[in-house]
Protein backbone atom coordinates (compact mmCIF):
# COMPACT_ATOMS: atom_id res chain seq x y z
CA UNK A 1 0.00 0.00 0.00
CA UNK A 2 2.03 3.23 -1.13
CA UNK A 3 1.66 5.93 1.21
CA UNK A 4 1.01 9.62 0.53
CA UNK A 5 2.40 10.34 -2.69
CA UNK A 6 3.37 13.87 -3.62
CA UNK A 7 5.07 15.35 -6.71
CA UNK A 8 6.96 17.08 -7.81
CA UNK A 9 9.54 16.88 -5.08
CA UNK A 10 10.61 19.94 -5.81
CA UNK A 11 9.33 22.99 -8.12
CA UNK A 12 10.84 25.89 -9.38
CA UNK A 13 9.00 29.12 -10.18
CA UNK A 14 9.71 32.55 -11.38
CA UNK A 15 7.59 35.32 -9.44
CA UNK A 16 4.47 35.56 -11.67
CA UNK A 17 3.91 32.22 -12.85
CA UNK A 18 1.44 29.20 -11.48
CA UNK A 19 2.86 26.58 -9.27
CA UNK A 20 0.58 23.45 -9.05
CA UNK A 21 1.10 21.04 -6.27
CA UNK A 22 -0.64 17.71 -6.66
CA UNK A 23 -0.84 15.27 -3.62
CA UNK A 24 -2.21 11.28 -4.05
CA UNK A 25 -3.73 10.17 -1.02
CA UNK A 26 -3.22 6.85 0.86
CA UNK A 27 -5.32 3.94 -0.80
CA UNK A 28 -9.02 4.23 1.20
CA UNK A 29 -8.13 7.80 2.46
CA UNK A 30 -11.05 10.18 1.94
CA UNK A 31 -9.62 13.06 3.41
CA UNK A 32 -7.15 15.53 2.73
CA UNK A 33 -4.97 18.06 4.57
CA UNK A 34 -2.63 20.43 2.68
CA UNK A 35 0.37 22.54 4.96
CA UNK A 36 2.79 24.39 4.72
CA UNK A 37 6.18 24.93 6.18
CA UNK A 38 8.24 27.88 6.08
CA UNK A 39 12.15 27.97 6.79
CA UNK A 40 12.69 27.05 10.56
CA UNK A 41 9.32 27.10 11.24
CA UNK A 42 6.66 24.57 12.13
CA UNK A 43 3.84 23.56 9.96
CA UNK A 44 0.79 25.52 9.69
CA UNK A 45 -2.15 23.76 8.26
CA UNK A 46 -3.56 25.53 5.41
CA UNK A 47 -7.05 23.39 3.91
CA UNK A 48 -9.20 20.30 4.24
CA UNK A 49 -10.76 18.64 2.12
CA UNK A 50 -12.83 15.72 1.59
CA UNK A 51 -13.56 14.29 -1.68
CA UNK A 52 -15.11 16.76 -4.07
CA UNK A 53 -16.03 19.36 -1.17
CA UNK A 54 -13.70 21.87 0.87
CA UNK A 55 -14.53 21.17 4.40
CA UNK A 56 -12.07 23.76 6.12
CA UNK A 57 -10.00 26.50 4.33
CA UNK A 58 -8.86 28.92 7.31
CA UNK A 59 -5.53 28.39 6.50
CA UNK A 60 -5.16 29.32 3.33
CA UNK A 61 -3.98 32.99 2.31
CA UNK A 62 -7.29 34.86 0.44
CA UNK A 63 -5.76 35.45 -2.82
CA UNK A 64 -4.46 33.33 -5.56
CA UNK A 65 -3.88 30.26 -3.50
CA UNK A 66 -6.91 27.74 -4.12
CA UNK A 67 -6.90 23.80 -3.97
CA UNK A 68 -9.81 21.18 -5.11
CA UNK A 69 -10.16 17.11 -4.98
CA UNK A 70 -11.67 15.57 -7.81
CA UNK A 71 -14.04 12.68 -7.53
CA UNK A 72 -11.53 11.19 -9.90
CA UNK A 73 -7.26 11.89 -9.59
CA UNK A 74 -4.91 13.81 -6.92
CA UNK A 75 -5.49 16.80 -4.83
CA UNK A 76 -4.35 20.07 -6.16
CA UNK A 77 -3.43 22.85 -4.33
CA UNK A 78 -2.46 25.84 -7.21
CA UNK A 79 -0.55 29.08 -6.19
CA UNK A 80 -0.88 32.08 -8.75
CA UNK A 81 1.27 34.32 -9.60
CA UNK A 82 4.18 33.20 -7.10
CA UNK A 83 6.11 35.37 -5.17
CA UNK A 84 9.01 34.88 -3.31
CA UNK A 85 7.20 34.73 -0.35
CA UNK A 86 5.61 31.37 -1.32
CA UNK A 87 8.74 29.54 -1.19
CA UNK A 88 8.35 26.61 1.79
CA UNK A 89 7.61 23.32 1.68
CA UNK A 90 4.52 22.08 1.40
CA UNK A 91 3.33 18.88 2.44
CA UNK A 92 0.33 16.89 2.10
CA UNK A 93 -1.57 14.51 4.91
CA UNK A 94 -4.49 12.08 4.21
CA UNK A 95 -6.43 9.76 7.04
CA UNK A 96 -9.48 7.46 6.37
CA UNK A 97 -11.53 9.77 9.07
CA UNK A 98 -11.75 13.39 10.06
CA UNK A 99 -10.93 12.07 13.53
CA UNK A 100 -7.95 10.49 15.18
CA UNK A 101 -4.70 11.97 14.33
CA UNK A 102 -3.01 9.10 14.76
CA UNK A 103 -4.44 7.69 11.25
CA UNK A 104 -2.84 10.70 9.95
CA UNK A 105 -0.38 10.07 7.04
CA UNK A 106 2.01 12.71 5.67
CA UNK A 107 3.50 12.94 2.34
CA UNK A 108 7.24 13.79 1.74
CA UNK A 109 6.25 17.46 0.66
CA UNK A 110 7.09 19.79 -2.76
CA UNK A 111 9.66 22.29 -2.17
CA UNK A 112 8.74 25.24 -4.16
CA UNK A 113 11.69 27.70 -3.96
CA UNK A 114 10.62 31.13 -6.32
CA UNK A 115 13.32 33.26 -8.08
CA UNK B 1 -5.64 23.61 21.77
CA UNK B 2 -3.43 23.73 24.45
CA UNK B 3 -0.47 25.65 23.89
CA UNK B 4 3.42 23.17 24.42
CA UNK B 5 6.34 24.02 24.98
CA UNK B 6 9.70 22.01 24.38
CA UNK B 7 13.31 23.10 24.66
CA UNK B 8 14.36 23.86 20.88
CA UNK B 9 17.50 21.22 20.58
CA UNK B 10 18.65 18.09 22.58
CA UNK B 11 21.98 16.04 22.35
CA UNK B 12 21.63 12.57 22.73
CA UNK B 13 24.42 9.59 22.37
CA UNK B 14 23.65 6.55 20.09
CA UNK B 15 22.34 3.88 22.05
CA UNK B 16 21.32 5.61 25.37
CA UNK B 17 17.39 6.27 26.35
CA UNK B 18 16.86 9.85 24.76
CA UNK B 19 14.37 11.64 26.96
CA UNK B 20 12.09 14.38 25.26
CA UNK B 21 10.29 16.76 27.24
CA UNK B 22 7.07 18.81 26.61
CA UNK B 23 5.08 21.29 29.07
CA UNK B 24 1.71 21.67 28.62
CA UNK B 25 0.28 23.49 31.33
CA UNK B 26 -3.35 24.56 30.18
CA UNK B 27 -4.15 21.07 29.06
CA UNK B 28 -8.19 20.17 29.47
CA UNK B 29 -9.33 16.86 30.35
CA UNK B 30 -10.32 16.12 27.13
CA UNK B 31 -7.34 16.88 25.23
CA UNK B 32 -4.98 14.12 24.03
CA UNK B 33 -0.98 14.29 23.63
CA UNK B 34 0.32 13.21 20.29
CA UNK B 35 3.88 13.02 19.20
CA UNK B 36 5.06 13.37 15.87
CA UNK B 37 8.71 13.94 14.32
CA UNK B 38 10.07 14.80 11.41
CA UNK B 39 13.49 13.57 9.55
CA UNK B 40 15.07 16.31 7.69
CA UNK B 41 13.74 16.75 3.65
CA UNK B 42 10.25 14.17 4.86
CA UNK B 43 6.77 14.75 6.10
CA UNK B 44 5.74 14.50 9.95
CA UNK B 45 5.29 10.92 11.11
CA UNK B 46 2.98 9.90 14.34
CA UNK B 47 4.80 8.38 16.67
CA UNK B 48 2.53 7.93 19.74
CA UNK B 49 -0.30 9.53 21.72
CA UNK B 50 -2.00 9.47 24.87
CA UNK B 51 -4.96 10.60 27.66
CA UNK B 52 -3.44 10.58 31.02
CA UNK B 53 -2.15 6.59 31.20
CA UNK B 54 1.32 6.06 30.26
CA UNK B 55 1.37 4.27 26.35
CA UNK B 56 3.94 2.05 24.92
CA UNK B 57 4.61 0.80 21.24
CA UNK B 58 7.10 -0.38 19.19
CA UNK B 59 8.85 3.12 18.34
CA UNK B 60 8.56 4.88 22.08
CA UNK B 61 6.84 4.99 25.16
CA UNK B 62 4.79 8.18 26.80
CA UNK B 63 5.00 8.90 30.18
CA UNK B 64 2.08 12.00 31.15
CA UNK B 65 2.67 13.40 34.92
CA UNK B 66 -0.44 12.26 37.03
CA UNK B 67 -1.51 15.88 36.53
CA UNK B 68 -1.21 16.03 32.92
CA UNK B 69 0.40 19.09 33.18
CA UNK B 70 3.48 17.66 31.33
CA UNK B 71 4.62 14.79 29.36
CA UNK B 72 7.96 12.95 28.37
CA UNK B 73 8.37 11.14 25.42
CA UNK B 74 11.21 8.56 25.54
CA UNK B 75 12.90 6.55 22.68
CA UNK B 76 14.82 3.69 24.56
CA UNK B 77 17.67 2.79 21.83
CA UNK B 78 18.41 6.05 20.31
CA UNK B 79 19.98 5.28 17.29
CA UNK B 80 21.31 7.86 14.18
CA UNK B 81 18.20 7.28 12.84
CA UNK B 82 16.54 8.88 15.31
CA UNK B 83 17.57 12.31 14.90
CA UNK B 84 14.73 14.66 13.33
CA UNK B 85 12.33 17.92 15.22
CA UNK B 86 10.25 16.09 17.29
CA UNK B 87 6.64 17.94 17.69
CA UNK B 88 4.57 17.65 21.11
CA UNK B 89 0.90 18.19 19.87
CA UNK B 90 -1.68 18.93 22.50
CA UNK B 91 -5.41 18.01 20.55
CA UNK B 92 -9.20 16.62 21.22
CA UNK B 93 -9.56 13.58 19.95
CA UNK B 94 -12.26 12.53 18.62
CA UNK B 95 -13.64 15.53 17.43
CA UNK B 96 -10.36 17.71 16.75
CA UNK B 97 -9.34 16.38 13.89
CA UNK B 98 -6.10 17.38 11.43
CA UNK B 99 -7.63 20.88 9.92
CA UNK B 100 -6.81 23.81 11.84
CA UNK B 101 -3.84 21.33 13.16
CA UNK B 102 -0.21 23.61 13.98
CA UNK B 103 2.63 22.02 14.75
CA UNK B 104 5.15 24.14 16.60
CA UNK B 105 8.71 24.63 16.52
CA UNK B 106 9.25 21.07 18.28
CA UNK B 107 12.99 20.20 20.01
CA UNK B 108 15.36 19.22 17.52
CA UNK B 109 17.18 15.62 18.43
CA UNK B 110 20.63 15.36 17.72
CA UNK B 111 22.09 11.56 18.34
CA UNK B 112 25.30 11.66 18.44
CA UNK B 113 27.41 8.64 17.27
Amino acid sequence: NAGVMQNPRHLVRRRGQEARLRCSPMKGHSHVYWYRQLPEEGLKFMVYLQKENIIDESGMPKERFSAEFPKEGPSILRIQQVVRGDSAAYFCASSPHRQGLEKLFFGSGTQLSVL
Amino acid sequence: DAKTTQPPSMDCAEGRAANLPCNHSTISGNEYVYWYRQIHSQGPQYIIHGLKNNETNEMASLIITEDRKSSTLILPHATLRDTAVYYCIVRVDPGGGADGLTFGKGTHLIIQP
